[in-house]
């Protein structure tokens, strides 16, 4: 798997939007971009993911740059319930399945 | 859907006793589940794969007789943390993936454990 560098902490006032850098330069072209999040003592849950187009869900939208080797994870509106860790994971879809975490990026919301 | 049910949520436990934790795919059927650590402050590290109807495959340094992992159904895998020490306290996490596609990974909220 791709190795991915996030900020280890950001701000973001609520009701702003908060978006969250990642880059992963080295992707290959069947590699995935996913986005995590884990708020304290939770167990992590799914954003998003995308390959190479621009995604949007209920939750956020992922803008992958055209040569693929970065992304940004946007918050539209953040709220206080949104202060958690982010993690960018850059993987094979479906291959082993499991998912590698490194730090991610600690997103604090503030009133 | 794809909901992934944890249980104990939080367990304290003396010193050489065992624990199990219980790990369960709620609405749907997973072949594979996947056991991570959490240390306080740091990121999630992937103990184990449990794969149903066959033995799990554990990572480097993770003691496969001290974590012992069953995966006896399409729907539940459980980890036995044997002879339990204070080392062992950690928040486990499990996770399991719908067998479709390109579902995501779904995660467990966690098991606390605290061993005094």
């Amino acid at each position: 798997d791709a190795k991915t560098t996030q900020p280890p902490s950001m701000d973001c006032a609520e009701g702003r939007a908060a978006n969250l850098p990642c880059n992963h330069s080295t992707i290959s072209g069947n590699e995935y971009v996913y986005w995590y999040r884990q708020i304290h003592s939770q167990g992590p849950q799914y954003i998003i993911h995308g390959l190479k187009n621009n995604e949007t869900n209920e939750m956020a939208s992922l803008i992958i740059t055209e040569d693929r080797k970065s992304s940004t994870l946007i918050l539209p509106h953040a709220t206080l319930r949104d202060t958690a860790v982010y993690y960018c994971i850059v993987r094979v879809k479906n291959a082993g399945n499991m998912l590698t975490f490194g730090g991610g990026t600690r997103l604090m919301v503030k009133p | 859907g794809a909901v992934v049910s944890q249980h104990p949520s939080w367990v304290i436990c003396k010193s050489g006793t065992s624990v199990k934790i219980e790990c369960r795919s709620l609405d749907f059927q997973a072949t594979t589940m996947f056991w991570y650590r959490q240390f306080p402050k740091q990121s999630l590290m992937l103990m184990a794969t449990s794969n149903e109807g066959s033995k799990a495959t554990y990572e480097q340094g993770v003691e496969k007789d001290k974590f012992l992992i069953n995966h006896a159904s399409l729907t539940l895998s459980t980890l036995t943390v044997t002879s339990a020490h204070p080392e062992d306290s950690s928040f486990y996490i499990c996770s399991a993936k719908v067998n479709r596609g390109d579902s995501p990974l779904h995660f467990g909220n966690g098991t606390r454990l605290t061993v005094t």
